[in-house]
């Protein structure tokens, strides 16, 4: 149980175009979800919570505008990379937990390249 | 500054040996810890949890241990096996002021290599 399900795995665009990674909860509902970043040898950095139904909250330094959030329902949260950079090339992964005492469970993430 | 710390960005340990992974933590607020271990261009897979109210926590071939006093945690696999290297990870998190979960705070990871 406790599956995060996270599309695509891979994408590559060209600079100035946006892309759209979806993060779904396959067998319970999240009304929250967590949007983390990954450089290479680096931690996992949370980039904003996504909530059900309202504005996600970013941390700081994340522009909120180029990082669209959408949590438009209980299983599917969308980050929206908007007029993507060569800077923004990163691993993007989503999170969400049924219950806090299950751990949290991750998408397999999504590997883009911005050329 | 960094509130979970993973001093050791590299440990290598011969197969049948125990593994002990470190974690240290600076928020007193934190409750809740979790290791996950995670290979090249995968999400993080969960491994243990251990909360605030246990020193100690085991799964199989892993154990969790809790020292609040020192706001330190550990990781042991023992008998460490090649299929154990990868990235560990540790987290942290702490209640929101709603008693909602917060998010993860993770430190940097620590290669494992488990040589035959």
């Amino acid at each position: 149980g406790a599956v995060v399900s996270q599309h695509p795995s891979w994408v590559i665009c060209k600079s100035g175009t946006s892309v759209k990674i979806e993060c779904r909860s396959l067998d319970f509902q999240a009304t929250t979800m967590f949007w983390y970043r990954q450089f290479p040898k680096q931690s996992l950095m949370l980039m904003a919570t996504s909530n059900e139904g309202s504005k996600a909250t970013y941390e700081q330094g994340v522009e909120k505008d180029k990082f669209l959030i959408n949590h438009a329902s209980l299983t599917l949260s969308t980050l929206t990379v908007t007029s993507a950079h060569p800077e923004d090339s990163s691993f993007y992964i989503c999170s969400a937990s049924p219950d806090r005492t299950y751990g949290y469970t991750f998408g397999s993430g999504t590997r883009l390249t911005v050329v | 500054d960094q509130q979970v710390k993973q001093n050791s960005p590299s440990l290598s340990v011969q197969e049948g040996r125990i593994s002990i992974l470190n974690c240290d933590y600076t928020n007193s607020m934190f409750d809740y810890f979790l290791w996950y271990k995670k290979y090249p261009a995968e999400g993080p897979t969960f491994l243990i949890s251990i909360s605030s109210i246990k020193d100690k926590n085991e799964d199989g071939r892993f154990t969790v241990f809790l020292n609040k006093s020192a706001k330190h945690l550990s990781l042991h696999i023992v008998p460490s096996q090649p299929g154990d290297s990868a990235v560990y990870f540790c987290a942290a998190s702490a209640r929101n002021y709603g008693g909602s979960q917060g998010n993860l705070i993770f430190g940097k990871g620590t290669k494992l290599s488990v040589k035959p």
